[in-house]
């Protein structure tokens, strides 16, 4: 089982729907979960980080977390076609460790 | 701006040759550096970890004397590709951080071609 499994799409939203995207993964003693956003030919950005059960929310993004469930969650709002690209969770193994999904493709449609 | 730098962008060598990639983190110490490569379509995979001063260490699969890391100062760590094939062509990106705790800051990355 990887550490940590993501769908890897395409994912297709309508323009200002809600994107929603979903991570799992294996270690339940993670602490430390990321989300990052990935343009085709460029380095990861991180979007949010979130460490405690429960939402939060950051503008457009909000990222949920279920330790229980082992499940961490990206919710984009208002979807623009700029938001387009590959999102990669990461989940902190160990001391500093960043363990990646393989990614999820989505794909804002105007 | 970047807070981590990487250099060169993009770099074109010749099979057998041994090529170097910098990562320098602009305006912090680094006290830890990783090393990643990542294929077309897939995701990112942790080579090494580089703690300055010490030597890296490497993950399972990655041959510590085909990718040698020095992370000789808080602030810079090189990856040497030594007997580039072609099949070590990938975009190969750095990322570092204070230390525990800390925000971790990728490079901008860097695309090998072996040709």
């Amino acid at each position: 089982q990887k550490e940590v499994e993501q769908n890897s799409g395409p994912l297709s939203v309508p323009e200002g729907a809600i994107a929603s995207l979903n991570c799992t993964y294996s270690d339940r003693g993670s602490q430390s979960f990321f989300w990052y956003r990935q343009y085709s030919g460029k380095s990861p950005e991180l979007i949010m980080s979130i460490y405690s059960n429960g939402d939060k929310e950051d503008g457009r993004f909000t990222a949920q977390l279920n330790k229980a469930s082992q499940y961490v969650s990206l919710l984009i709002r208002d979807s623009q076609p700029s938001d387009s690209a590959t999102y990669l969770c990461a989940v902190a193994v160990g001391a500093q460790k960043l363990v990646f999904g393989q990614g999820t493709r989505l794909t804002i449609n105007p | 701006g970047a807070v981590v730098s990487q250099h060169p962008s993009w770099v074109i060598c010749k099979s057998g040759t041994s090529v170097k990639i910098e990562c320098r983190s602009l305006d912090f110490q680094a006290t830890t550096m990783f090393w990643y490569r990542q294929f077309p379509k897939q995701s990112l995979m942790l080579m090494a970890t580089s703690n300055e001063g010490s030597k890296a260490t490497y993950e399972q699969g990655v041959e510590k004397d085909k990718f040698l890391i020095n992370h000789a100062s808080l602030t810079l760590s090189t990856l040497t590709v030594t007997s580039a094939h072609p099949e070590d062509s990938s975009f190969y990106i750095c990322s570092a951080t204070r230390g525990v705790g800390n925000t971790i800051y990728f490079g901008e990355g860097s695309w090998l071609t072996v040709v």
